[in-house]
């Protein structure tokens, strides 16, 4: 069964503090993403991945930097964490065909919160 | 910049009834895809329709993509209680996904 795997269910940190989300994805895939959730924003692209050690900002990067070293694993950092970056972080993983991507599969989220 | 706008944004249903949502985008895609989304849990992939398809089916799923309106619209029949769920709209574009805000559905016994 394919799996894509984020550290932590729930999470909760001080301002100021370093936080690192990490993923890891089962499947060979090329492509990694990170989304953060919002009530009333739906899902936003926070970073991407298509390949190891490389990465592409998404609509809303800032606060954020990412690490992938590895392909199955992609790491989300907050340098420091605030209280608006209190959020669901969902993890995705999606494979890159002959037309473009295919489906991509989600981890469980982690739902941040900073206090 | 979010890709997807899903209408309406909430949808409240008896069960056997069917469910349609929309989505309208703004830019060429190479693929639309739809997700669910049950309460506080990752999304699971629903259906993939390519830009050369009009209509995908899939069980008790049908999808229509409509390029020259930039629209696509999620059928689901027969509704059950189960389908309760946020729905997802997400183009492809460069290998990134753009989601909209998605359409709650409630649907009750």
């Amino acid at each position: 069964d394919v799996k894509v795997t984020q550290s932590s269910r729930y999470l909760v940190k001080r301002t100021g503090e370093k936080v690192f989300l990490e993923c890891v994805q089962d499947m060979d895939h090329e492509n990694m993403f990170w989304y953060r959730q919002d009530p009333g924003l739906g899902l936003r692209l926070i970073y991407f991945s298509y390949d190891v050690k490389m990465k592409e900002k998404g609509d809303i990067p800032e606060g954020y930097s990412v690490s992938r070293e590895k392909k199955e694993r992609f790491s989300l950092i907050l340098e420091s964490a605030s209280t608006n970056q209190t959020s669901m972080y969902l993890c995705a993983s999606s494979k890159w065909g002959a037309r473009g991507s295919t489906e991509a599969f989600f981890g469980q989220g982690t739902r941040l919160t900073v206090v | 910049s979010q890709q997807g706008e899903e209408d309406p944004q909430a949808l409240s249903i008896q069960e056997g009834e069917n469910a349609t949502m929309n989505c309208s985008y703004k830019t060429s895609i190479n693929n639309l895809q739809w997700y669910r989304q049950n309460s506080g849990r990752g999304l699971v992939h629903l259906i993939l329709i390519r830009s050369n398809e009009r209509e995908k089916h899939s069980g008790r799923l049908r999808v229509t993509l409509d390029t020259s309106k930039k629209s696509s619209s999620l059928l689901i029949t027969a509704s059950r209680a189960a389908d309760t769920a946020s729905y997802f709209c997400a183009t492809e574009g460069y290998s990134t996904l753009t989601f909209g805000k998605g359409t709650m559905l409630l649907v009750s016994p």
